[in-house]
């Protein structure tokens, strides 16, 4: 299957900074990526749709100023997940869409962020 | 709303059994079908991916799609204890992938 890099794959942080990931398809160009996050034993939750060269699309609950994504290339998209509080303490995970014959959603190894 | 319904379990097996998990969804115009495996603190892996009726098979692995029924399933055959994950449901209908919650399948030695 297509390689998706996640970056990194574990931050601790204190409350109040910034943490940005980023997401790499290594060997596909990804004009769709989407970012979701976890929690334990919980489900996926789509947060936002990032397309190449345009603003994001955010799930509603989901604020756009606090989950700032950048979707700058054809291979990477970034989620800064701006002052940082412990309620944002989640597994989050990055996923993009790929299209040879078909079309498939490969995943991100996953970013587990902690806000102290 | 386009909604993928799963039951969440668990899901309990003896080692070498089948393993069936089911999963139906709302949308009638979901074109694309997808099982993947989420290990507890990683990612989910996609394993197997179906578009059209029928059965298809890769290793231990068979998924079933009935389109008419909105209906389709994952079997896995000599269950294994690596097996042990959460299998999560996903269809692909107006350019959107939409998941089920998953289904927590333990399989015991």
């Amino acid at each position: 299957g297509a390689v998706v890099s996640q970056h990194p794959s574990r931050v601790i942080c204190k409350s109040g900074t910034s943490v940005k990931i980023e997401c790499r398809s290594l060997d596909f160009q990804a004009t769709t990526m989407f970012w979701y996050r976890q929690f334990p034993k919980q489900s996926l939750m789509l947060m936002a749709t990032s397309n190449e060269g345009s603003k994001a699309t955010y799930e509603q609950g989901v604020e756009k100023d606090k989950f700032l994504i950048n979707h700058a290339s054809l291979t990477l998209s970034t989620l800064t997940v701006t002052s940082a509080h412990p309620e944002d303490s989640s597994f989050y995970i990055c996923s993009a869409r790929w299209w040879g014959l078909d079309e498939k959603l490969f995943f991100g190894s996953g970013t587990q962020l902690s806000v102290l | 709303q386009k909604e993928v319904e799963q039951n969440s379990g668990p899901l309990s097996v003896p080692e070498g059994a089948i393993a069936s998990l089911n999963c139906t969804y709302s949308d009638r115009g979901s074109q694309s079908f997808f099982w993947y495996r989420q290990y507890s603190g990683k990612s989910p892996e996609l394993i197997m991916s179906i578009y059209s009726n029928g059965d298809k098979e890769d290793g231990r692995f068979t998924a079933q799609l009935n389109k008419a029924s909105q209906y389709v399933s994952l079997l896995i055959r000599d269950s294994q204890p690596s097996d042990s994950a959460t299998y999560l449901c996903a269809v692909n209908a107006g350019n959107q992938f939409y998941f089920g919650t998953g289904t927590s399948l333990t399989v015991i030695p």
